[in-house]
């Protein structure tokens, strides 16, 4: 069972332009929603996360667009640059006992930026 | 450097092999997870230690795999008689305590079971 869809698969786009990247989930118990960049032979490392009380969050480049009510996230890169070129990933946590965060991963989107 | 760690980076065995491997965590972190990750998929959570507790185990964790964390320092995950199947990077994680404490991945491990 996915709990987390992402698409596109794979993006091309332009240095300069956007990238838009969609997840959509299931389960409304995840209470905390991460992107996670990955490099080739590399681990996936945190770009920017959202709890659902908020719409959006902005750090950088990225943003964050959050509907609670339609189980939806958006991560938007804008300026888009060659060295993003990469894996992204989305996830949704639920709170494990102790307290820890159980991540489910999307499928993951391979972003190309083209010169 | 003072991220996660993981040994060895690469791992073949032939089938039916047993294999471990270590992970080392950011120092002061209390949790330590171990995730799975097939070609061209997201990570899948395996396990969950919270010092030296191990807290919480995916379905699936078969009986062939075995995690411990003595001392609630270093991890090490072990895989008996391996399949095919168990063909994998096995990355691990750490974080803070904290609801919402973010999760740092190691390189991982990519075992090959010929």
């Amino acid at each position: 069972q996915q709990q987390v869809k992402q698409s596109p698969q794979s993006l091309i786009v332009q240095k300069g332009g956007i990238s838009i990247i969609n997840c959509a989930y299931e389960n409304t118990a995840f209470d905390y929603f991460p992107w996670y960049q990955q490099f080739p032979g590399k681990g996936p490392a945190l770009l920017i996360a959202i709890r659902p009380d908020v719409s959006e969050k902005k750090e950088g480049r990225f943003t964050i667009s959050f509907n609670k009510s339609a189980k939806q996230f958006s991560l938007h890169i804008m300026d888009s640059q060659p060295g993003d070129s990469a894996t992204y990933f989305c996830a949704a946590s639920i709170t494990l006992t102790g307290g820890g965060n159980k991540l489910t991963f999307g499928t993951g989107t391979q972003l190309k930026v083209e010169l | 450097d003072t991220g996660v760690s993981q040994d060895p980076r690469h791992k073949i065995t032939k089938r039916g092999q047993n294999v471990t491997f270590r992970c080392d965590p950011i120092s002061e972190h209390n949790r330590l997870y171990w995730y799975r990750q097939t070609l061209g998929q997201g990570p899948e959570f395996l396990t969950y230690f919270q010092n030296e507790a191990q807290l919480e185990k995916s379905r699936l964790l078969s009986d062939r795999f075995s995690a411990e964390r003595p001392k609630g320092s270093f991890s090490t995950l072990e895989i008996q008689r391996t399949e095919q199947g168990d063909s994998a990077m096995y990355l691990c994680a750490s974080s803070f305590l904290g609801k919402y404490s973010p999760l740092h991945f190691g390189n991982g491990t990519r075992l090959t079971v010929t």
